[in-house]
């Protein structure tokens, strides 16, 4: 079984420092996906790749394939990406297995 | 669109009372899927369904019961609720976009207690 792992657990951080989440996973997938709760509890994806780097505004999400690791970068971090940040790895159509997320908070 | 859509926002029950989570998508998407998410583990996957008319078992599929009729609704039933299943409950819709690639919803979530 896909064992998903985050590091850290927890983040805090001073507003416009640059984050790095990191997520490793056991065995091979098909793709990585990225999500953000937000303190309100709604998930929403930010990202789903299978090799190289995405990027989105201040979020980049990289992948290594060989190395079964992924990270999420935030630049210029903000108060407002306060937020559990999880990753799950794609197995199969829709078998996800989850990380335990990483709770980051960002201070002004 | 509406999006993802689950009712209640919040439900408590005592133990043995059953109950039906609703979750409804106006997307046409094909895949549907129920997690419930409990304090310091991942989201976890309950059932989840590829088109209307087919479930499959997820992860945790003990104590619940899930059908598809349509491809908007996916309701996911408690049969005799326990406190073990306090937990947040989050219903997603899914479509691939190609190999390796999908793009997922979800609704926004259901807090239950069990007493």
């Amino acid at each position: 079984k896909n064992e998903v792992e985050q590091s850290p657990q927890n983040l805090t951080a001073q507003e416009g420092e640059f984050i790095t989440i990191n997520c490793s996973y056991s065995v091979g997938i098909s793709a990585l996906h990225w999500l953000q709760q937000h303190p309100g509890g709604g998930i929403v994806s930010l990202f789903m790749l299978s090799s190289g780097k995405k990027k989105h505004g201040r979020l980049i999400a990289t992948i290594n394939i060989q190395e079964k690791h992924s990270s999420l970068h935030i630049t210029a971090s903000h108060p407002r990406d306060s937020a559990v940040y999880i990753c799950a790895a794609v197995e199969d159509t829709d078998k996800l297995i989850f990380g335990t997320g990483t709770r980051l908070q960002v201070f002004p | 669109n509406a999006g993802v859509t689950q009712t209640p926002k919040f439900q408590v029950l005592k133990t043995g009372q059953s109950m039906t989570l609703q979750c409804a998508q106006d997307m046409n998407h094909e895949y549907m899927s129920w997690y419930r998410q409990d304090p310091g583990m991942g989201l976890r996957l309950i059932h989840y369904s590829v088109g209307a008319g087919i479930t499959d078992q997820g992860e945790v599929p003990n104590g619940y019961n899930v059908s598809r009729s349509t491809t908007e609704d996916f309701p996911l039933r408690l049969l005799s609720a326990a406190p073990s299943q306090t937990s947040v409950y989050f219903c997603a819709s899914s479509y691939w976009t190609g190999i390796g690639s999908y793009e997922q919803y979800f609704g926004p979530g259901t807090r239950l207690t069990v007493t």
